[in-house]
């Protein structure tokens, strides 16, 4: 099983509409959850980081996590074409481990 | 931009050459990663550093050796590359805070032929 675990996608949404990206992780004592943007070719770039349950807003990005379900996600709300790109959950104990990320496409 | 260099960017080498790949930050961060990147699989973590001589291994550390000399270099050695070593590598920082964001490297493309 994979520590850490996401949808591969594709997931496509329209122009405005709501993006909901979903991630996993098997570590009961990860204590730090963080979203990744990655555009082709480019490396990572932080976007979004949340350390207690619940939910922390920033800007159009919503991060939410469940330490009892062991789950994390990421609302992008009125997703822009700019917003395409590959967006890797990483959770840490210790060291840092990421998902195979989640490719999403917004159409115009 | 937290400071990170990684040389070179792009790299063609022989099967079973040896190879290094440099990761340099001008911060004085504690905590330096590389990882590899491959479709399908995201980031790996190959090997870590949390001090100066101070490392350990990742998930897929087999045929990968680093060293840390000094606060600002992390080294990535592949003693004999393979063609399986082909990939783009990420170093990746963390600062020695509460926040545990690591931050990255632009990536070496290294192909193995």
């Amino acid at each position: 099983q994979k520590e850490v675990e996401q949808n591969s996608g594709p997931l496509s949404v329209p122009e405005g509409a709501i993006a909901s990206l979903n991630c996993t992780y098997s570590d009961r004592g990860s204590q730090s959850f963080f979203w990744y943007r990655q555009y082709s070719g480019k490396s990572p770039e932080l976007i979004m980081s949340i350390y207690s349950n619940g939910d922390k807003e920033d800007g159009r990005f919503t991060a939410q996590l469940n330490k009892a379900s062991q789950y994390v996600s990421l609302l992008i709300r009125d997703s822009q074409p700019s917003d395409s790109a590959t967006y890797l959950c990483a959770v840490y104990n210790n060291d840092m481990r990421f998902g195979a990320g989640t490719r999403l496409t917004v159409k115009p | 931009d937290a400071g990170i260099t990684q040389s070179p960017r792009h790299k063609v080498t022989e099967t079973g050459t040896p190879v290094t790949l440099r990761c340099h930050q001008t911060e004085n961060h504690r905590y330096m990663y590389w990882y590899r990147q491959d479709p399908g699989h995201g980031l790996r973590l190959i090997h870590y550093s949390y001090g100066v001589k101070d490392t350990d291994k990742g998930e897929v550390s087999d045929g990968y050796s680093v060293s840390r000399s000094k606060t600002e270099d992390f080294l990535l050695t592949l003693e004999s590359a393979t063609s399986s070593q082909t990939s783009v590598y990420f170093c990746a920082i963390r600062r020695q805070s509460f926040n545990t964001e690591a931050f990255f490297g632009q990536g070496t493309r290294l192909t193995v032929v």
